[in-house]
This record gives C-alpha cells, sequence and structure tokens, in this order.
C-alpha cells in the first residue's frame, strides 16, 4: 500500500538555525514529490515540487530514492516560516496525491 | 479570480441530517477533489472528478456522494451525517488529473452531534 510518513508532529527552531522536515514514502515505482504548505489562515498550496529542482522561499528538498526520503531543508529559518508543511508523493500513473499527516513548524523570534 | 471556493465556512450537524457542501472554481480546471482532515491523519481523498461528467472514489468514500454539476462546481453530499463525518473538508482542483499542483479551496468546518 502506498504510505507517507512524517515523523514530527510539532517542531520547533530559533530564527536563525537549519530546519529539516522528514517525509519518509512507500511507494512501487518512482513517485513524483511535493511538500505543501497551509500558513496560518491561508489555504493549502503547493511550496515546491521534486522534479524541478527549485528553491522556493529558501528551501530545497531532494529525493532520495535509496532512503526513499524527501526531507524538506532550509539553512536558516525565519518566523515567516512558521506553518503546517505536508509532504505529498503521487504515482506517476495514478490519480491521486497522497498527503503526509504534516509537521507544524514553529520559528521561535 | 476567486480561485476555489467552498460554501458553507462552518456548519453543525445533529446526527441523521443531511447536507451538500458545494465547491466552485473560476480557473477552467478539468479536475476537482474533495479531501477531508482530522487531526493526525492528513488530507485523506473522499471523491475526485478527472472531467466534467466523472467522477470517481477515492480513499474514504463511504457516507458520501458526489455531483459534478458542471465543469465549475463539485458538490459533496452526507446523505446521514455521522459523528465520525465531523472533520475539516477541503475542495481542490487541478488543470487535470495529472496536474502537477493542486489549489485548495478554504475548507468547510463540520461537526456532527
Amino acid at each position: 500500500a502506498q504510505r507517507v510518513t512524517q515523523p514530527e508532529k510539532l517542531l520547533s527552531v530559533f530564527k536563525g538555525a537549519p530546519v529539516e522536515l522528514k517525509c519518509n514514502y512507500s511507494y512501487s515505482g518512482s513517485p513524483e514529490l511535493f511538500w505543501y504548505v497551509q500558513y496560518s489562515r491561508q489555504r493549502l498550496q503547493l511550496l515546491l515540487r521534486h522534479i524541478s529542482r527549485e528553491s522556493i522561499k529558501g528551501f530545497t528538498a531532494d529525493l532520495n530514492k535509496g532512503e526513499t526520503s524527501f526531507h524538506l531543508k532550509k539553512p536558516f529559518a525565519q518566523e515567516e516560516d512558521s506553518a503546517m508543511y505536508y509532504c505529498a508523493p503521487k504515482t506517476r500513473t495514478g490519480n491521486q496525491f497522497y498527503f503526509g499527516t504534516g509537521t507544524s513548524l514553529t520559528v521561535i523570534p | 479570480n476567486a480561485g476555489v471556493t467552498q460554501t458553507p465556512k462552518f456548519q453543525v450537524l445533529k446526527t441523521g441530517q443531511s447536507m451538500t457542501l458545494q465547491c466552485a472554481q473560476d480557473m477552467n480546471h478539468n479536475s476537482m477533489y474533495w479531501y477531508r482532515q482530522d487531526p493526525g491523519m492528513g488530507l485523506r481523498l473522499i471523491y475526485y472528478s478527472a472531467s466534467e461528467g466523472t467522477t470517481d472514489k477515492g480513499e474514504v468514500p463511504n457516507g458520501y456522494n458526489v455531483s459534478r454539476l458542471n465543469k465549475r462546481e463539485f458538490s459533496l453530499r452526507l446523505e446521514s451525517a455521522a459523528p465520525s463525518q465531523t472533520s475539516v473538508y477541503f475542495c481542490a482542483s487541478s488543470e487535470a488529473l495529472q496536474g502537477i499542483e493542486q489549489y485548495f479551496g478554504p475548507g468547510t468546518r463540520l461537526t456532527v452531534t
């Protein structure tokens, strides 16, 4: 069965510290991987996808096929990064995103 | 553009009552989705519609029905609400079923007592 795990429900870091939000997946085939973010009082929105190898708002995410992980990283956390983050694999042939349980990130001033 | 809109924003139902959650998008997207979000469970797909005139079950369809009224609108109906359906419901849309990005509505918070 398709499965995605975000082991940390809550994560707090100080402003300026590095942050890593973990995501592990269990999928047959090679899924596409995405990170979605929900800021306070805003809608869930796409943050980044692995295939584009982009950096959005200073965040990057590397797909590690050996470890089946897609951790989200930022070298220097900012207060405006406080939000709920969801890892979302999507099978290349399937029709569904499978959202993880989410990690609530708090950046302490 | 309003993007994806949902009504109502909040609703309280008694067990056994029925209601319909409305969703509309103005982005000319072909595909639309309904999710529920429960604490510790993430978002789970209830139903989706690949295109106008088609609907398919997602991960947790029991107790729900959907209607793709036209390209813009996708409604979710609870025929006989149960406390287990207390949740936050999100509608989303994408250009196509294989679309790389889904656009979400603001959510409907439903409580069933």
